[in-house]
């Protein structure tokens, strides 16, 4: 079955760029997801098909997905940002969710 | 603004069959837009996908569930449900309900999960 791997944990200042990566076979044949968790909250979709913003996601937010790698950037950082990240793709009919990274802002 | 709402026991008893209902209301089922999905979370774990309906009663379901798990869905009341048999502590999830947007384009199918429910803790416990 097909796997997503993603770092358990990034740290990022307030203000720089956080990158949050997710790895599979070839996933950038495939279009990948992006999600926020915070504590108590259902996941918040912040990214679709590979770089596409839903409405009323802030611009900070982007993706890019190449070769054996989706990326989550977001740019200039903010507290409000500290939370749990799930990576998803499409396979076979079947849904794969990467393991989370926990960013943490400090 | 679609909504949904996850209902149901909020403990089961090991062997049992779980039992969740997901209501959605600000959009109709039968629209045939979307795909309607069962989602859980084990504490501590990441997410897993289970599986999927469509309006016209088709499903999709994981390998990992498909032997276990039935979802169904019911145009009338607008609502779909899972049902998990012979529960196990290993059941003990966070479960949510979500609405897919999923597309086939010239290079692959995608899809994605604009709506959630706000999620129901079910134990598996005596």
């Amino acid at each position: 079955s097909y796997e997503l791997t993603q770092p358990p944990s990034v740290s990022v200042s307030p203000g720089q760029t956080a990158s949050v990566t997710c790895s599979g076979h070839r996933l950038g044949d495939k279009y990948a997801s992006w999600y926020q968790r915070k504590p108590g909250q259902p996941p918040v979709l912040v990214i679709y098909q590979d770089s596409e913003r839903p409405s009323g996601i802030p611009e900070r937010f982007s993706g890019s997905n190449s070769g054996n790698t989706a990326t989550l950037t977001i740019s200039g950082t903010q507290a409000v940002d500290e939370a749990e990240y799930f990576c998803q793709a499409w396979d076979s009919y079947t849904v794969v969710f990467g393991g989370g990274t926990q960013l943490t802002v400090l | 603004q679609v909504q949904l709402q996850e209902s149901g026991p909020g403990l089961v008893e090991p062997s049992q069959t779980l039992s969740l209902i997901c209501d959605v209301s600000g959009g109709s089922i039968s629209s045939g837009k979307y795909f309607w999905s069962w989602i859980r979370q084990p504490a501590g774990k990441g997410l897993e996908w289970i599986g999927r309906t469509y309006s016209s009663g088709y499903t999709d379901y994981s390998p990992v569930f498909k032997s276990r798990v039935t979802i169904s869905v019911d145009t009338s009341r607008n609502q779909f449900s899972l049902k998990v048999n012979s529960a196990t502590a290993a059941d003990t999830a966070v479960y949510y309900c979500a609405r897919e947007d999923l597309r086939t384009q010239g290079s692959g199918s995608s899809s994605w999960f604009d709506s959630w429910g706000q999620g129901t803790l079910v134990t598996v416990s005596s």
